[in-house]
């Protein structure tokens, strides 16, 4: 099955920082390659889909890119309400193994 | 808008069956979407449990498969989860979630607020 990991694990970071996320697959998933955004006590918020999609709603100032099997989160203008934990997911789904979130990334304040 | 909100038992023993269920509102759990169930351990990372369609098609983590049977109730506008034999290691946050597809792949657009199982004796 795929698995996915994540640098860093956490960052601190001020606002108006340019905040980068990297998240790398043990295996080719094409554009399957989806990020999420959760703050503490919430559920999971999608961000970014198939590895650039901006999800309606979702602020220009977040965006994503691949290069091979390392995807990049990136937040170009780090806000008050970015602070928080993100989460990469493959959905290159297989039968012997389904979807997989890698580990997080948490962001908070420096 | 399409909400979602799960429910169920938030303590269990060992050996008991978790059964929750989601109710969906503001749309229908009767078209081209998948359900799906995602837990969070506390203080831990997101793991997928399994999804259906509406037609019934149905898939799991492979290393819960044996225990995990995911359900769907059209008239009551429901998505269940069961899972047997539960131990410490299935306390968790329950998330019930809507699979939208985008092209051919899967996204989690939409959440319920999650429910906490914990499990002990």
């Amino acid at each position: 099955d795929v698995q996915m990991t994540q640098s860093p694990s956490s960052v601190s970071a001020s606002i108006g920082d340019r905040v980068t996320v990297t998240c790398r697959a043990s295996q080719v998933i094409a554009d399957y390659l989806n990020w999420y955004q959760q703050k503490p006590g919430k559920a999971p918020k999608l961000l970014i889909y198939s590895v650039s999609n901006l999800e309606s709603g979702v602020p220009s100032r977040f965006s994503g890119s691949r290069s091979g099997t390392d995807f990049t989160l990136t937040i170009s203008s780090l806000q008050p309400e970015d602070f928080a934990t993100y989460y990469c997911q493959q959905s290159y789904y297989t039968p012997g193994g389904g979807f997989t979130f890698g580990p997080g990334t948490r962001v908070d304040i420096k | 808008q399409v909400h979602l909100q799960e429910s169920g038992p938030g303590l269990l023993k060992p050996s008991e069956t978790l059964s929750l269920t989601c109710a969906v509102s503001g749309g229908s759990i009767d078209t081209t979407y998948w359900w799906t169930w995602v837990r969070q351990p506390p203080g831990k990372g997101l793991e997928w449990i399994g999804e259906i369609f509406h037609a019934g098609n149905t898939n799991y983590r492979p290393s819960l498969r044996s225990r995990v049977v995911i359900s769907l109730d059209k008239s009551k506008s429901q998505i269940s989860l069961t899972v047997i034999s539960v131990t410490a290691a299935d306390t968790a946050v329950y998330y019930c979630a809507r699979v939208r597809l985008e092209k051919s792949a899967k996204v989690f657009d939409h959440w319920g607020q999650g429910i906490l199982v914990t499990v002990s004796s």
